[in-house]
């Protein structure tokens, strides 16, 4: 079955930093990537996703990169902010025409210090 | 909003015990989900459901059963609880077949602790 790796564990920055959590995955048919972020005491909230066929995709501060051939994506936040403080987890799926059951990385804390 | 609303937020059951979680969806959802939380191991997939009294099983069934009788209730049962199965468990739904989209929504989880 799919194996998804994330790194680091946990990360803290200074507030206006960049962020970057890097995830690889081991499926070779994976063609959906959506990233989550978990605020304490709540469950989590999918923030920005990429598919196959895109090689990067950008909302506001947030950015997700694919690399298919090296079977990794990250994550790029920048001009962070405290209120980006939670846990980020990426997922990897083969997404088909009916549903997509998603295999998580072990998720990375992000702490942004003001 | 699309809601995912469990039953309980902390649960606290002796081992041996039945213990069922509620989960329940208002948008009319065809596929929903249970995960485990664990520090550490992420989030890992129990079972999923995609449409009324079907189920699958995901990476960890073993001792848990699903049902899933009313489009937007399903249910995750512990037949009987053990200690190793502490832990966060957290409801999803995602819409469907015909709409292209993926995205999960997750409640709030509840917290069961087996003692």
């Amino acid at each position: 079955g799919e194996n998804v790796e994330q790194h680091p564990s946990t990360l803290s920055v200074q507030e206006g930093d960049s962020a970057v959590i890097k995830c690889t995955y081991s499926d070779s048919a994976s063609n959906y990537f959506p990233w989550y972020k978990q605020e304490l005491g709540k469950g989590p909230q999918l923030i920005i996703d990429i598919r196959s066929n895109v090689g990067e995709k950008k909302d506001q501060r947030i950015a997700v990169t694919l690399n298919k051939t090296a079977k990794h994506f990250s994550l790029h936040i920048t001009e962070t902010q405290p209120e980006d403080s939670a846990v980020y987890f990426c997922a990897a799926s083969i997404a088909n025409s009916g549903y997509s059951t998603l295999t998580f990385g072990k998720g990375t804390m992000l702490l942004v210090s003001p | 909003d699309v809601k995912v609303t469990q039953s309980s937020r902390y649960l606290v059951k002796r081992t041996g015990e039945k213990v069922f979680l509620e989960c329940v969806q208002d948008m009319d959802h065809e596929n929903m989900f249970w995960y485990r939380q664990d520090p550490g191991l992420g989030l890992r997939l129990i079972y999923f459901s995609y449409d009324v009294k079907m189920k699958e099983k995901g990476d960890i069934p073993e001792g848990y059963s699903v049902s899933r009788e009313k489009k937007e209730r399903f249910s995750l049962i512990l037949e009987s609880a053990s200690t190793n199965q502490t832990s966060m468990y957290l409801c999803a739904s995602s819409l469907g077949r015909t709409s292209g989209s993926y995205e999960q929504y997750f409640g709030p989880g509840t917290r069961l602790t087996v003692t």
